[in-house]
């Protein structure tokens, strides 16, 4: 079925990198893009960044800019959240997440609302 | 960055009420308003797009409305299944911000 799959929970010390997978299947990847959500304990949903799966160019919020790399490998439908220097307000639910309409038909940024996630993966940084 | 302000930031509802939940925006946004429900443990889960939008598979019971800065959700008659945290979001302009979030309770 149509699914995004994360990798695992990580713990992580501060300054340390965290590299999170975000597997896709049930649809052709490079149709949509891939973003990246996170969730800090009791907090709000906080947008990170985004990729296109087609192209792979990627463009992230300033708040994590030369902090944050996103890839994609079509070859195995995976795009891949590598975030550096982490702190403890890294802490967090870490979503991948698809935009309910294509690259091709998308209105960036109106249209990207999201009907499929991933479950999420934890990155405790302590 | 365009803030994202819910109100109220948690109520307590009986199965059967009308729920009213409120999102503002710090800028005008049209209608790029989208709407998700959260459940402990789980994704989001998309509910409303474009303000008034029905995802499809969502219960007739949520509907959105509003345009500018002032949107509200709205759930006509609470189910056991709809307790539950609720977030707006802005696709206006990147980036992408979402509100803090109502939480619906049993009362």
């Amino acid at each position: 079925q149509v699914q995004l799959v994360q990798s695992g929970a990580e713990v992580k010390k501060p300054g340390a990198s965290v590299k999170i997978s975000c597997k896709a299947s049930g649809y052709t990847f490079s149709d949509y893009a891939i973003h990246w959500v996170r969730q800090a304990p009791g907090q709000r949903l906080e947008w990170m960044g985004w990729i296109n799966a087609d192209n792979g160019n990627a463009k992230f919020s300033q708040k994590f800019q030369g902090r944050i790399t996103i890839v994609r490998d079509t070859s195995t439908s995976t795009a891949y959240m590598d975030l550096s220097s982490l702190r403890s307000e890294d802490t967090a639910v870490y979503y991948c997440a698809r935009p309910a309409i294509t690259i091709s038909g998308v209105v960036i940024p109106h249209e990207w609302y999201f009907d499929l996630w991933g479950r999420g993966t934890l990155v405790t940084v302590s | 960055d365009i803030q994202m302000t819910q109100s109220p930031s948690s109520l307590s509802a009986s199965v059967g009420d009308r729920v009213t939940i409120t999102c503002r925006a710090s800028q005008t946004i049209s209608t790029y308003l989208n709407w998700y429900q959260q459940k402990p443990g789980k994704a989001p889960n998309l509910l409303i797009y474009g303000a008034s939008s029905f995802q499809s598979g969502v219960p007739s019971r949520f509907s959105g409305s509003g345009s500018g800065t002032d949107f509200t959700l709205t759930i006509s008659s609470l189910q056991p299944e709809d307790f539950a945290t609720y977030y707006c979001q802005q696709s206006y302009s990147i980036p992408l911000t979402f509100g803090g979030g109502t939480k619906v309770e049993i009362k």
